[in-house]
């Protein structure tokens, strides 16, 4: 199974950088989610990382290290509209039969930026 | 932009009653997957579904649950007999072939089911 945490809630200024963590326990690995989930609506992929190391994509980076079960996800340049939830997932290596992309997800950081 | 699309975004029964929540995945897409989101709490995978069969299930996904994908563009989650724990946020997503480059889900607006 999947154990994944990641802090409840964080609080940042508009234009500052924020680094939400994540670690996980995993069973089998096969890639490491961010999404983020504005209230009520669907979650929305942000990046994808599988291996170890940075990907950056605009104002967001997302960092790896299966070694350690750790992950980040770097919002820089913050903006009033990055407040929302971002959704650690992580996808394992599923049952010998499944095709697909099951994703564990934590429960998510609840990010709110102030002016 | 393609976008999986779920039909409908709200839907209220009483307990005991049968309901469809049904989507449109994006169209070259050849995994789906159902998810639940009770309010406040994680997203849950409920079940994915490739090549016309059910790949993998949660416990979640018992006897009162089933999926379909009645013709070329449509995949639908049914619950047989409805109970009040089951209300929740139910997203449909689907994804190219996850063993690539990301194979990201990509997700619907979701169904809000609330039963009463």
């Amino acid at each position: 199974g999947q154990n994944i945490d990641q802090p409840t809630e964080m609080t940042a200024t508009e234009g500052a950088i924020v680094q939400i963590n994540c670690t996980y326990q995993t069973s089998g690995f096969n890639g490491l989610f961010w999404y983020q989930q504005h209230a009520g609506e669907a979650p929305t992929f942000l990046s994808y990382n599988v291996l170890d190391g940075l990907e950056e994509k605009g104002r967001f980076s997302s960092f790896l290290s299966r070694s350690k079960g750790y992950s980040y996800l770097l919002l820089k340049e913050l903006q009033m509209k990055d407040s929302a939830s971002y959704l650690c997932a992580v996808r394992d290596l599923g049952a010998p039969k499944a095709a697909g992309n099951k994703l564990t997800f934590g429960g998510g950081t609840r990010v709110l930026v102030k002016p | 932009e393609p976008e999986v699309t779920q039909t409908p975004s709200h839907q209220v029964t009483q307990m005991g009653q049968e309901v469809i929540l049904r989507c449109v995945p994006i169209s070259n897409h050849l995994y789906f997957y159902w998810y639940r989101q009770i309010l406040g709490q994680k997203v849950e995978f409920l079940v994915s579904f490739y090549n016309n069969e059910i790949s993998e299930k949660s416990e979640i996904f018992d006897d009162q649950f089933s999926v379909e994908r009645p013709d070329g563009s449509n995949f639908t989650l049914k619950i047989r007999s409805t109970k009040l724990e089951d209300s929740a946020m139910y997203f449909c997503a689907s994804s190219e072939d996850p063993g690539g480059t990301g194979g990201e889900a990509f997700f619907g607006q979701g169904t809000r089911l609330t039963v009463v």
